[in-house]
């Protein structure tokens, strides 16, 4: 356990649907982030959040919605996905806004968009 | 953009054997790098940093090599074990400017464990 709990583990959803990820962190860390990790590419990161304000949104679609209500939280709601959209995603947490060795990932969320 | 490549997407080696995993990168303005460890079904694990001002550094078993005049890193792994295998990224990052707190991330090298 890396303190950075997921839920759902997998998630299979039609593109009409509307769904949200959980992200939890019992770090005490005052950042947290989205990545995506798509089959053979790097990991993207997608949001940043520092002390509960985005400070980064790095051009995702914005079918793709974060909310971040307290520093130990954090949800991505999705809303129309595309087939291409299918990935593992990644929820982090760091204290302060640079990752380094503080950075704790997840297990992640295997989405599946039908 | 940024990138960050790795030389081999998959390496495999015999238990016991030294394991070496290589990774270039293209920011020469990067002030730290990371290897991370992710086993199937899991999240990335950190395993080691090197700061931009040092050349190597060593933890358990493992070893980072930093070669900034070429802009490599590589992850050596002493008496590989099969509880190794797993996908390893090297990341690197900035404390400084728009880049701060973002961490660039290679592709990733399958390693693969025989016993």
């Amino acid at each position: 356990e890396t303190g950075v709990t997921q839920t759902p583990r997998h998630l299979v959803m039609g593109m009409t649907n509307k769904k949200s990820l959980k992200c939890e962190q019992h770090l005490g860390h005052n950042a947290m982030y989205w990545y995506k990790q798509s089959a053979k590419k790097p990991l993207e990161l997608m949001f940043v959040y520092s002390l509960e304000e985005r400070v980064e949104n790095n051009s995702v679609p914005s079918r793709f919605s974060p909310e971040c209500p307290n520093s130990s939280h954090l949800f991505l709601h999705l809303h129309t996905l595309q087939p291409e959209d299918s990935a593992l995603y990644l929820c982090a947490s760091s204290q302060g806004q640079r990752m380094n060795t503080e950075a704790f990932f997840g297990q992640g969320t295997r989405l599946t968009v039908v | 953009g940024e990138s960050v490549g790795l030389h081999l997407p998959t390496l495999s080696v015999q238990e016991g054997d030294n394991s070496i995993i290589n990774c270039a990168y293209s920011n020469s303005a990067s002030d730290y790098f990371i290897w991370y460890k992710q086993e199937s079904g899991k999240g990335p694990q950190f395993i080691i940093d090197i700061r931009s001002n040092m050349d190597k550094r060593q933890g358990q078993r493992v070893t980072v090599l930093l070669n900034k005049t070429v802009k490599h890193l590589s992850l050596q792994i002493a008496a590989t074990q099969p509880g190794d295998s797993a996908v390893y990224f090297c990341a690197f990052g900035s404390d400084r400017g728009s880049t701060l707190g973002r961490l660039y991330f290679g592709r990733g090298t399958q390693l693969t464990v025989w016993p």
